[in-house]
């Protein structure tokens, strides 16, 4: 199984800052065939089931905000949010599909300071 | 818009089989380019792939659970289903149904990510 490891486990940041938040995988997700990383960011908030924010590492999904950006290749990824918004208090998950098992990281939970 | 709703019982007593149907409106569950999936999350465990179904009846398991789970789907009802047989209270979750977004080639299909998802259910394993 690919194993995703997300850090940091928590993050404050305060409004208008940027937040960063990192995806480790256990090999590499590019897929030499297409120079695509299988990789996908999610957001979660308290009560609500996971959101799509970003897919093929760093295409962003239609309506997600802009300050929502992803980047990274092979193991290493990184989600960002330029300008922490007080709606951004979520946890945010990464996951990959270059294999089954398809596999989440542990989560990132971004709070304000 | 396409929306995804779980039900099911709640409450699962070990041993037994946990069943849960997911209700998909808004779109046809019969489209080629999509799987339809079930996740679970659980505080122990994180989020959880239990696997895949295609229009076809084509299913692909996680193998931490494969000998314990089916995934079918009733394109008349637009529906799909799990059974999750022989739980223990390590099952006991917040049990999701997603579409899956897939690219194929060559008569081949690779698996992508989930949107959307339906909102989950808990179901908790207890005697």
């Amino acid at each position: 199984d690919i194993v995703m490891t997300q850090s940091p486990d928590s993050l404050a940041v305060s409004l208008g800052e940027r937040a960063s938040i990192n995806c480790k995988s256990s090999q590499s997700v590019l897929y030499n065939s297409n120079n695509k990383n299988y990789l996908a960011w999610y957001q979660q908030k308290p009560g609500q089931p996971p959101k799509l924010l970003i897919y093929w590492a760093s295409t962003r999904e239609s309506g997600v905000p802009e300050r929502f950006s992803g980047s990274g290749s092979g193991t290493d990824f990184t989600l960002t949010i330029s300008s922490l918004q007080a709606e951004d208090v979520a946890l945010y998950y990464c996951q990959q599909y270059y294999n089954t098992p398809l596999t989440f990281g542990g989560g990132t939970k971004v709070e304000i300071k | 818009q396409l929306q995804l709703q779980e039900s099911g019982p709640r409450l699962v007593k070990p041993s037994e089989t946990l069943s849960l149907t997911c209700t998909v409106s808004g779109g046809s569950i019969s489209r080629s380019i999509y799987y339809w999936d079930w996740i679970r999350q659980s505080p122990g465990k994180g989020l959880e792939w239990i696997g895949s179904v295609y229009y076809s009846g084509d299913t692909y398991y996680n193998p931490s659970l494969q000998s314990r789970i089916n995934i079918s789907i009733d394109m008349s009802k637009n529906q799909f289903s799990l059974k999750l047989r022989s739980v223990t209270a390590a099952d006991t979750a917040v049990y999701y149904c997603a579409r899956e977004s897939i690219s194929c080639s060559g008569g081949k299909c690779h698996h992508n990510w989930f949107d959307p998802w339906g909102q989950g259910t808990l179901v908790t394993v207890s005697s």
